[in-house]
């Protein structure tokens, strides 16, 4: 079946580090992708989507390329804020079956220091 | 809009007890999640509707239930409550691909 697997956190950085969160997916039929962030507290909010191969998502400094070569969704920031301490989630959503189901990694905790 | 809303958002119960997680949505979508949060798990789909009167099981539906009367609310049921349902719980609609998650509700069985 389909599925998600991301790197396992914590990520501890410095305030304006460069950022990587690596994605891998796999998947039978054509996905759409995307990257939800979730706030101490609070539910999952979206940050970012792609719907094809090459289409690039891009949110409040963030960036994630759908590569379908190397199945992957890796979210980038150049220079992260104390604020983006958070916890990231990448998923997938088939959604050519017409169920919008969909499948999440299991989130990577970033930690920004000042 | 309100988007998501969830109630209560802690509970705590003991083993047996049952209890019901609502769950309601003015967006008018038609599609709708239940999920629960684990540390180390991510997100594990419990039940979805793709419209009222329509609901189907996900990933980890043994313990739960759930119906969709109306468009708008959704409520996940538990009977017979476990430890292992020890869990954060998430509700979600989804419109235009993309889901919209309530604040969640803390759910502690003892």
């Amino acid at each position: 079946g389909d599925s998600v697997t991301q790197m396992e956190g914590p990520v501890t950085l410095s305030e304006e580090a460069f950022l990587t969160i690596n994605c891998t997916y796999t998947a039978t039929g054509y996905p759409s992708l995307f990257w939800y962030v979730q706030y101490p507290g609070e539910g999952l909010q979206l940050l970012l989507k792609a719907t094809k191969a090459d289409d690039k998502g891009s949110n409040k400094g963030f960036e994630a390329t759908y590569r379908k070569e190397t199945t992957s969704f890796h979210l980038e920031k150049g220079s992260v804020q104390v604020s983006d301490s958070a916890v990231y989630f990448c998923a997938l959503s088939d959604q050519t079956s017409g169920t919008y189901k969909y499948i999440f990694g299991t989130g990577t905790r970033l930690k920004v220091l000042a | 809009n309100a988007g998501v809303t969830q109630t209560p958002k802690f509970q705590v119960l003991k083993t047996g007890q049952s209890m019901t997680l609502q769950c309601a949505q003015d967006m008018n979508h038609e599609y709708m999640s239940w999920y629960r949060q684990d540390p180390g798990m991510g997100l594990r789909l419990i039940h979805y509707s793709v419209g009222a009167g329509i609901t189907d099981q996900g990933e980890v539906p043994n313990g739960y239930n759930v119906s969709r009367s109306t468009t708008e609310d959704f409520p996940l049921r538990l009977l017979s409550a476990a430890p292992s349902q020890t869990s954060v719980y998430f509700c979600a609609s989804s419109g235009r691909g993309v889901e919209y998650f309530g604040p969640g509700t803390r759910l502690l069985v003892l």
